[in-house]
């Protein structure tokens, strides 16, 4: 089954600066990699997906790639700012008929 | 649209006893995914459903875990004969799976204790 795995577990960034999430998946036929942000004590939120048909995503401050050959993935933030805080988990997913399997998250922290 | 409800949000229980722990998917969503969160960890798989069907449940234990997503009414996620080891946070989640669209939206969890 899938497999995908999530590094770094913990990133501390200054505020204003970029971070990088990076995750490798297993299953070739995966084809949708969604991105959640978890804050303390609440749910999962969907906050940026990409599909294997294309190669990069943007949504403002927040950009995702997808390099299929190599099976990775990466979330980038720019311009950091302290409510960026929180865990970040990416996923794999074959689509319309499997499960979502979820990296192991990264607790990230905007330092001011 | 309310989003994907759950409840209890909390839920604390003896050792041995049983814990239901219950999902409303968003409406028009067909899918429900569980999973369970320990402290400080990551969000592992437990079971897929459809109505009526049980999709995977490759994540879930074999004994005193089963779950149900009937044709009307919420999924039920049971746990019977519960343990210390089963306290975490149960969430659900649920998915359109159209063709084109198999975005997951999460509810708030349930928080099991068990004492």
């Amino acid at each position: 089954g899938e497999n995908v795995e999530q590094h770094p577990s913990t990133l501390s960034v200054q505020e204003g600066d970029s971070a990088v999430i990076k995750c490798t998946y297993s299953d070739s036929a995966s084809n949708y990699f969604p991105w959640y942000k978890q804050e303390l004590g609440k749910r999962p939120q969907l906050i940026i997906d990409i599909r294997s048909n294309v190669g990069e995503k943007k949504d403002q401050r927040i950009a995702v790639t997808l390099n299929k050959t190599a099976k990775h993935f990466s979330l980038h933030i720019t311009e950091t700012q302290p409510e960026d805080s929180a865990v970040y988990f990416c996923a794999a997913s074959t689509g319309r008929d499997d499960k979502i399997i979820f990296g192991k998250g990264t607790r990230l922290h905007i330092l001011p | 649209n309310a989003g994907v409800m759950q409840n209890p949000r909390h839920l604390v229980r003896r050792r041995g006893q049983e814990a239901r722990l219950r999902c409303s998917p968003m409406k028009g969503h067909s899918h429900v995914y569980w999973y369970r969160q320990l402290p400080e960890e990551g969000l592992k798989f437990m079971v897929y459903l459809q109505k009526e069907n049980i999709i995977d449940e490759s994540g879930m234990p074999k004994e005193r875990f089963s779950a149900e997503f009937p044709k009307e009414g919420p999924s039920i996620l049971r746990i019977q004969q519960v343990v210390r080891g089963d306290s975490a946070a149960y969430f659900c989640a649920s998915s359109p799976k159209l063709p084109g669209n198999t975005e997951a939206f999460f509810g708030q969890g349930t928080r099991l204790t068990v004492v």
